[in-house]
């Protein structure tokens, strides 16, 4: 069965640029979950969808932002950005029920923001 | 805050041998545990999972937990050169949903032909 697929694999913004992201989750999951991973800081949790709706945050700024369509895709938007946010982007899909079906991951977005 | 440490490496070791990697995480509440194994460049991949405390066996690698000591440790068997890369330890919270894991920043694990 197909994984999770991102798309872009790499994007190159300028800084004060927006940028949006896609997720599309493994077939019959219902929770995506966004995380940015950075050398310095590692695996940062970003938000979850589950059903249309964000269930959790993490914490990230405003210019932070997404969303879920009802066939689970999902999508990320970052505004005005800014050098720090240089970094590879990962969605993760889960079933999203329970606790006992970790989430697979994604190939990323490489964001590099010049 | 919640926490998760790990040691950030690099752990070399020579092939054959065991690897040993540890974390421990803050959270007492925490209910699942996670290990995933990231290649340079890749995303992370779940290899482990452990739920409840003692030992859990897939083939080379042994994940265990001890709730009392929150700790988590994982043991990879004749250790490979292909087993080089990024050992993420993941927990998930209780309340928390399965979107919502907290990491380690990692152990960068080298095996040394």
């Amino acid at each position: 069965k197909a994984g999770v697929t991102q798309t872009p694999r790499y994007l190159i913004k300028t800084r004060g640029q927006q940028v949006t992201l896609s997720c599309s989750p493994i077939s019959g999951h219902r929770s995506v979950s966004w995380y940015q991973q950075t050398p310095g800081q590692g695996l940062q949790f970003l938000f979850e969808y589950f059903s249309e709706t964000q269930r959790n945050k993490g914490n990230f700024p405003g210019r932070f932002s997404g969303r879920q369509f009802s066939n689970s895709r999902s999508e990320m938007n970052v505004s005005t950005l800014e050098l720090g946010d240089s970094a590879l982007y990962l969605c993760a899909s889960s079933l999203g029920k329970g606790w006992l079906n970790p989430p697979s991951f994604g190939q990323g977005t490489r964001l590099t923001v010049v | 805050q919640k926490e998760v440490e790990q040691n950030s490496g690099p752990l070399s070791v020579p092939e054959g041998a065991i690897a040993s990697l540890n974390c421990t995480y803050s959270d007492r509440g925490s209910q699942s545990f996670f290990w995933y194994r990231q290649y340079s460049g890749k995303s992370p991949e779940l290899i482990m999972s452990i739920y409840s405390n003692g030992d859990k066996e897939d083939g080379r690698f042994t994940a265990q937990l001890n709730k009392a000591s929150q700790y988590v440790s994982l043991l990879i068997r004749d250790s490979q050169p292909s087993d080089s890369a990024t050992y993420l330890c993941a927990v998930l919270s209780y309340g928390g949903s399965q979107g919502n894991l907290i990491f380690g920043k990692g152990t960068k694990l080298s095996v040394k032909p």
